[in-house]
């Protein structure tokens, strides 16, 4: 499974946009990148994933570069609920099932959501 | 509304007894899970189910029991031989085990002193 590099830490004010980067440059063909978040004593929230082509939905946008190596994962108009630790995971999808795809995730990135 | 719940959020047990977690899903899914979570750290997966009457273990299944006998249901029992139980549980389902697709309860946090 490809390794992914998130920031540890990242401010943005309410109201505008955040972009969290996450690496991911061993990522193979048949792997795709999906974005959870984690509000404190929550249950972790699926986002949003994706394959190659940039992705949208209610919550989120997510930006593939077209050589795959990264992405970013925006929140158009972040607010004060958005504040959470967000992690990007790199998996293939489907296929002969050798276990649970159980989520692993690396430490993220914590975002604070500013008034 | 769709989702998954967890009761209680809240357990506090003596050590030495068994508990019971509670997890039902009214997404039809068919695949559940069980994670462990410890503070400051990511999910660890105890046990989880692809189908009714159907489980399989998991990264950390001793001490911890399951039972799949309705498609909704997931409970996860914490024996007495789980060392160190004390930790957040949080339960998840997904159209099935391919899918990273996974929706997550709310969590019960347990205590065990």
């Amino acid at each position: 499974d490809a390794k992914t590099t998130q920031p540890p830490s990242m401010d943005c004010a309410e109201g505008r946009a955040a972009n969290l980067p996450c690496n991911h440059s061993t990522i193979s063909g048949n792997e795709y990148v999906y974005w959870y978040r984690q509000i404190h004593s929550q249950g972790p929230q699926y986002i949003i994933h994706g394959l190659k082509n940039n992705e949208t939905n209610e919550m989120a946008s997510l930006i593939i570069t077209e050589d795959r190596k990264s992405s970013t994962l925006i929140l158009p108009h972040a607010t004060l609920r958005d504040t959470a630790v967000y992690y990007c995971i790199v998996r293939a999808r489907g296929g002969v099932i050798q276990g649970a795809q159980k989520l692993v995730f690396g430490q993220g990135t914590r975002l604070t959501i500013n008034p | 509304d769709g989702g998954i719940t967890q009761s209680p959020k809240y357990l506090f047990r003596k050590e030495g007894q068994n508990v019971t977690l509670s997890c039902e899903q009214n997404l039809n899914h068919d695949a559940m899970y069980w994670y462990r979570q410890d503070p400051g750290q990511g999910l660890r997966l105890i046990y989880y189910s692809q189908i009714v009457n159907d489980f399989q273990k998991g990264d950390i299944a001793e001490g911890y029991s399951v039972s799949r006998e309705k498609k909704e249901s997931f409970p996860l029992t914490v024996t007495s031989a789980q060392k160190n139980p004390t930790a957040f549980y949080l339960c998840a389902s997904s159209i099935s085990t391919g899918s990273y697709e996974q929706y997550f309860g709310p969590g019960t946090r347990l205590t065990v002193t």
